[in-house]
C-alpha cells in the first residue's frame, strides 16, 4: 500500500530564516506530487505541482520554491521566510489512469513564522 | 477560469437531521472529489465521482454528480456528532489532475 510522509510535523521559525519541508511517498512510482498551503480556517491554495523528476510548475508567485530531486521526494523551500508564510502545508500525490484517481494527502506541516 | 463554489460555508445542525451540501462549478468537468478534514488534521478522501450520474455512498454520506448542471451534492442522512468536520469538494482541471478547490463547508453537528 502507498504511504506519504511529511516532516517536520510542526515548525516555528523567525522571519527571514530559511525553510525546508520534505515529503516522500512510498509504494508507488512516478506519482504526480503537489504542495498546498492552508491558512487558518481557510481553503487550500495550490503552490506547486510536479509530474516528474525535475519538473515543477508554480501556481502562485511568492518567495517559496519547490524541487523534486527523486521520483518520490518533493521539497518545499524558502531562502527567507515572511510572516505571511505561516500556515498548514500539505503534500499530496496522485497517479493517472488508475481506479484510485484522487489526490492523497500527507499529515501536513504546521508552520508558524514569528 | 474554473471556479468551484460550495454552499453553505457553515452549517450547524442537530443530530438525526438530514442535510445537503452543494458544490457548483463553472466549466465542463466530469471528475469531482469530496474530502473531509477534521480540525488540525490533514484531508481524507471520501468520494471520487468520475462520470455524469455517478452516485456513491458510505455510511450516512452520499455524493452525486450531475455534469450537465455542473453540480455535486453531498447528502448527510440522520447526522451524528462524529460527522462534524470541514468538507471540501474539488474539480479536476485537466489531465494532470490539478484540482480546483471549493472553500469548504464547516459542519457542526450538535448532540
Amino acid at each position: 500500500s502507498q504511504t506519504i510522509h511529511q516532516w517536520p510535523a510542526t515548525l516555528v521559525q523567525p522571519v527571514g530564516s530559511p525553510l525546508s519541508l520534505e515529503c516522500t511517498v512510498e509504494g508507488t512510482s512516478n506519482p504526480n506530487l503537489y504542495w498546498y498551503r492552508q491558512a487558518a480556517g481557510r481553503g487550500l491554495q495550490l503552490l506547486f505541482y510536479s509530474v516528474g523528476i525535475g519538473q515543477i510548475s508554480s501556481e502562485v508567485p511568492q518567495n517559496l520554491s519547490a524541487s523534486r530531486p527523486q521520483d518520490r521526494q518533493f521539497i518545499l523551500s524558502s531562502k527567507k521566510l515572511l510572516l505571511s508564510d505561516s500556515g498548514f502545508y500539505l503534500c499530496a500525490w496522485s497517479v493517472l489512469y488508475t481506479n484510485q484517481e484522487t489526490q492523497y494527502f500527507g499529515p501536513g506541516t504546521r508552520l508558524l513564522v514569528l | 477560469e474554473l471556479k468551484v463554489e460550495q454552499n453553505p460555508l457553515f452549517l450547524s445542525m442537530q443530530e438525526g437531521k438530514n442535510y445537503t451540501i452543494y458544490c457548483n462549478y463553472s466549466t465542463t468537468s466530469d471528475r469531482l472529489y469530496w474530502y473531509r478534514q477534521d480540525p488540525g488534521k490533514s484531508l481524507e478522501s471520501l468520494f471520487v465521482l468520475l462520470s455524469n450520474g455517478a452516485v456513491k455512498q458510505e455510511g450516512r454520506l452520499m455524493a452525486s454528480l450531475d455534469t450537465k448542471a455542473r453540480l455535486s451534492t453531498l447528502h448527510i442522512t440522520a447526522a451524528v456528532h462524529d460527522l462534524s468536520a470541514t468538507y471540501f469538494c474539488a474539480v479536476d482541471m485537466d489531465s494532470n489532475y490539478q484540482l480546483i478547490w471549493g472553500a469548504g463547508t464547516k459542519l457542526i453537528i450538535k448532540p
